[in-house]
């Protein structure tokens, strides 16, 4: 069964500065697909960042990029000159690339604190 | 806002009761979802929805009862639930299944059962 660890429960940043979020995933599929989503307070989540594995180029939107290291099966988020909208819970997800499978696969959340 | 809407935002329901969760979409998407999001478990799937006929139900007790009368609307069901069903419910859309579909999600309803 595939499962994301994100082993860092909350973590905490210098607006303007920079910070990484850990995910790892465990799975014998070949192809799949990552992504990172945010739950702000007002509890709606947004896709933020997502990753087909099949992908060697790391995915990058705006100040939001990602290190995918397919063999270690890590895909960490790193986001650029942080601001106090980024705080908000950010979620790993993993999805199989097959039709037949549509579940969606989070981790356990990591919160994100911004410090003025 | 991401075009996905819930209501009730809080609901608070007896055991015995009967209730139902709401979900509308006008974003012209062809799937919705149902997650549940407990405060020591990762979200969970709980149904799936392809042009308005249920394609997963993954494992979910009988006094949840999902309804998509129309690719807008998505209801979720409830009757004698438990303690342990409290929880945030999110309902989601995506324009297809495929696999790296974006999904837009609610702001969810807030259940406690007493």
């Amino acid at each position: 069964a595939q499962t994301v660890t994100q082993s860092q429960p909350e973590m905490s940043v210098q607006e303007a500065e920079t910070v990484t979020l850990s995910c790892t995933y465990d799975t014998s599929e070949s192809d799949y697909y990552l992504f990172w989503y945010k739950q702000p307070p007002s509890r709606q989540m947004i896709l933020v960042i997502r990753q087909e594995a099949y992908k060697q180029q790391n995915a990058t939107e705006n100040r939001f990029s990602v290190n995918f290291q397919k063999a270690a099966k890590s895909f960490s988020l790193k986001i650029s000159d942080s601001q106090l909208g980024d705080a908000a819970m950010y979620f790993c997800a993993y999805r199989r690339g097959m039709d037949s499978s549509y579940k969606l696969i989070f981790g356990s959340g990591t919160r994100l604190l911004v410090r003025p | 806002e991401t075009g996905v809407t819930q209501t009730p935002r809080h609901l608070v329901m007896g055991m015995t009761n009967k209730k139902s969760l709401k979900c509308e979409q006008h974003l012209g998407h062809n799937a919705m979802y149902w997650y549940k999001q407990s405060a020591k478990k990762p979200l969970e799937l709980m149904f799936v929805y392809s042009l308005e006929e249920r394609v997963e139900n993954n494992s979910v007790p009988s006094r949840f009862s999902p309804e998509c009368p129309n690719s807008s609307h998505l209801f979720l069901h409830l009757h004698t639930l438990q303690p342990e069903d409290s929880a945030l419910y999110l309902c989601a859309s995506s324009r297809t299944t495929d696999a790296l579909e974006k999904l837009f999600f609610g702001s969810g309803t807030q259940l406690s059962v007493l």
